[in-house]
């Protein structure tokens, strides 16, 4: 069954840490994504990568970076986080072409910062 | 970005009873997407629309890309428990990557 595995499910950090959210694909996708999801404001795109080493910016990448060194492999990092940065971050994958609208969720990283 | 508008933001309805939710924008678009988050999980896609005035059907589930490309509708016939979660639209970017803007979830609760 292939999947997008998000290493972390539950995280609880403190204001000002550097935190890494990892996200491995096995489909052989070229893309990759990173939404934020908040309760009644759905799903919105932080950063999206169609290859290795390339990023593009989304709605809200203000306070995140990302990093994606694999083909596989796609890290959202917040440099300092920040109390407004609690959320759900749902990763996920595609394929490149008629194909790229069906997205591959993964089941979402629940962080919490104090 | 674009906004997507998605209503209503919850139900609270009946095993056995129809659900409909719809999604609109201020522009125009050439797909449109339902997908289906279930408690716990990531979004599933369950419809895809690419064609104005298209209608199609998914078991259960209806959904129809509005003749103005402004908008999209999705309904559930004869609800079942398993039918709780919460429902995103979402449209595409027009381009190959897969960039998607969604809408704010309608949240589906469905008593036994």
């Amino acid at each position: 069954d292939v999947k997008v595995t998000q290493s972390s499910r539950y995280l609880v950090k403190r204001t000002g840490e550097k935190v890494f959210l990892e996200c491995v694909q096995d489909m052989d996708h070229e893309n990759m994504f990173w939404y934020r999801q908040d309760p009644g404001l759905g799903l919105r795109l932080i950063y999206f990568s169609y290859d290795v080493k390339m990023k593009e910016k989304g709605d809200i990448p203000e306070g995140y970076s990302v990093s994606r060194e694999k083909k596989e492999r796609f890290s959202l990092i917040l440099e300092s986080a920040s109390t407004n940065q609690t959320s759900m971050y749902l990763c996920a994958s595609t394929l490149r072409g008629p194909g790229a609208n069906v997205l591959t969720f993964g089941a979402g990283s629940r962080l919490t910062v104090l | 970005g674009q906004q997507l508008n998605q209503s209503p933001q919850s139900m609270f309805i009946q095993e056995g009873e129809d659900v409909s939710m719809n999604c609109t924008s201020s522009s125009i678009f050439n797909t449109w997407l339902w997908y289906k988050q279930d408690p716990g999980e990531g979004p599933v896609l369950l419809i895809a629309l690419y064609k104005a005035g298209e209608l199609t059907s998914n078991g259960r589930l209806t959904a129809q890309f509005g003749i103005t490309r402004k908008d999209s509708f999705l309904n559930i016939s004869a609800s079942i428990p398993s039918d709780v979660g919460i429902y995103f639209c979402a449209r595409a970017g027009g381009t190959s990557y897969g960039k998607l803007t969604f809408g704010q979830g309608t949240i589906l609760t469905v008593h036994p």
